[in-house]
């Protein structure tokens, strides 16, 4: 079956330690975006990307980066610079631009989530 | 810029009441409206959408309807079961956002037996 798979899906860091969330996506989708969620905030963007080997920072960028080296792969490292990382992180992807009746159309697909820690 | 303004929960409510969970935006332009499903633990499905006005998006017995003229895509259902019980997002997603999903903050739904 196509989608999204996020590893692993509970993740604990201790302070001063970078860590790597893994995303995976076998649906062919140009696209791919970070989220992240915390209790009565709903979803807020991290990083996007709508092409191998480029990206974008979203609205809360600081402390984390990415990359994008493979069309179906958008690694999310949390630096240590990200003072407060404990929260809940969705991974998502979309057909990208040139889709058929123009890419606001296309809904995004989510993976399951990895929940983050601190030690 | 773009935003989603959603009604505030928690809604709860006994087996087969009848669901709306109220949904407003701000948007550039003409947006495409979704609404996503979370439940406990899991990441988020798409529900339904609608990419113009007037439309309406339908799936397992939820509907919303985009309303240009009062900018809302309400959702609603007419007889909720237990296993609907999940946070619901509303989401818009436009070209004047640069095509990035913009989110509201999520109502949690909570259905009795």
């Amino acid at each position: 079956d196509g989608g999204i798979t996020q590893s692993p899906k509970y993740l604990f860091r201790k302070e001063g330690q970078n860590v790597t969330l893994s995303c995976e996506q076998n649906l062919n989708h140009d696209a791919m975006y970070w989220y992240r969620q915390d209790p009565g905030q709903g979803l807020r963007l991290i990083y996007y990307s709508q092409i191998v080997n480029d990206f974008q920072k979203g609205d809360i960028a600081e402390g984390y980066s990415v990359s994008r080296e493979k069309k179906e792969s958008f690694p999310l490292t949390v630096t240590s610079a990200q003072k407060n990382p404990t929260a809940f992180y969705l991974c998502a992807s979309s057909i990208g631009r040139g889709s058929a009746g123009g890419e606001h159309n296309q809904p995004q697909h989510f993976g399951d989530g990895t929940r983050l820690s601190i030690l | 810029g773009d935003s989603v303004t959603q009604m505030e929960g928690p809604v709860t409510l006994s087996e087969e009441a009848f669901l709306t969970i109220n949904c407003t935006y701000t948007a550039t332009g003409y947006p495409s409206l979704f609404w996503y499903v979370q439940y406990p633990g899991e990441g988020l499905q798409l529900l339904l959408k609608a990419t113009k006005a007037d439309d309406k998006g339908s799936n397992k017995g939820f509907e919303a309807t985009y309303r240009k003229e009062t900018t809302s895509f309400h959702l609603e259902k007419g007889s909720v079961q237990v296993s609907d019980s999940a946070v619901y997002f509303c989401a818009l997603r436009s070209g004047g956002s640069n095509y990035k999903l913009t989110f509201g903050k999520g109502t949690l739904l909570t259905v009795n037996p």
